[in-house]
């Protein structure tokens, strides 16, 4: 079976762009959450939907939005890009929106902003 | 709120000797704990998890956890370490009594080992 798949995998982008990131969960995972990881530390959580309803959102700028679709895929918007939004944007799955099972993470798209 | 902490950044081991990664956590309520891994550019891989039970948790490449509820510590474990263990590895906490499922991670602790 197929994992989380991201795309795109590179992306370079320069200051005030906007920006979309793309994921598509394991099959027959309900809930998605994005995460973003700076260079040198641990992935911060930024949103998780489920049934296609926001769920969770963490301490992230209104630059930042998402969204799932009926598939349960994801999309994750980032606009007026900063220099500091560099980092690997990393895409988990998960059977159900509150459950103890683990999120399974994708490979994640490395967005690079000049 | 919920925190976790790794206090070691980097752990040298010795190919064969067993290995220790170290992380602490802080939840309001009662924890789910994990362990992830991550390699040179790719995503975080699933190593293992506490929800409840026996304390000793096994998980994937022969790694375990101990759970301590007093120390509020979940260090992962491993009796030999291989060279091919070598790589990025992340603690993650999520509070039971959140609706959702955000986890909470760790600063990662790079683990090398040698042959």
């Amino acid at each position: 079976d197929a994992g989380v798949t991201q795309s795109p995998t590179h992306l370079i982008k320069t200051r005030g762009q906007h920006v979309t990131l793309r994921c598509s969960p394991i099959s027959g995972h309900k809930s998605v959450s994005w995460y973003q990881q700076v260079l040198g530390q641990g992935p911060q959580f930024i949103f998780q939907y489920y049934e296609k309803e926001e769920r969770g959102r963490g301490n992230f700028p209104d630059r930042f939005s998402a969204r799932q679709f009926p598939n349960y895929s994801s999309e994750l918007n980032v606009n007026a890009l900063l220099l500091g939004d560099s980092a690997l944007y990393l895409c988990a799955s998960s059977p159900s929106g509150g459950s103890n099972q683990p999120q399974h993470f994708g490979d994640g798209t490395r967005l690079s902003i000049l | 709120a919920q925190s976790v902490a790794q206090p070691e950044d980097q752990v040298n081991v010795a190919e064969g000797n067993p290995l220790t990664v170290k992380c602490t956590y802080s939840v309001s309520g009662n924890p789910y704990l994990f362990w992830y891994v991550q390699y040179p550019n790719r995503g975080l891989q699933f190593l293992l998890k506490y929800i409840t039970g026996d304390n000793l948790v096994k998980g994937s490449y022969g790694f375990e956890a101990e759970f301590n509820k007093s120390q509020t510590s979940f260090h992962l474990k491993k009796p030999s370490a291989l060279v091919s263990d070598s790589a990025l590895y992340f603690c993650a906490v999520r509070d039971r009594n959140n609706a959702g499922n955000m986890l909470t991670f760790g600063g990662g602790t790079r683990l090398m080992v040698k042959p």
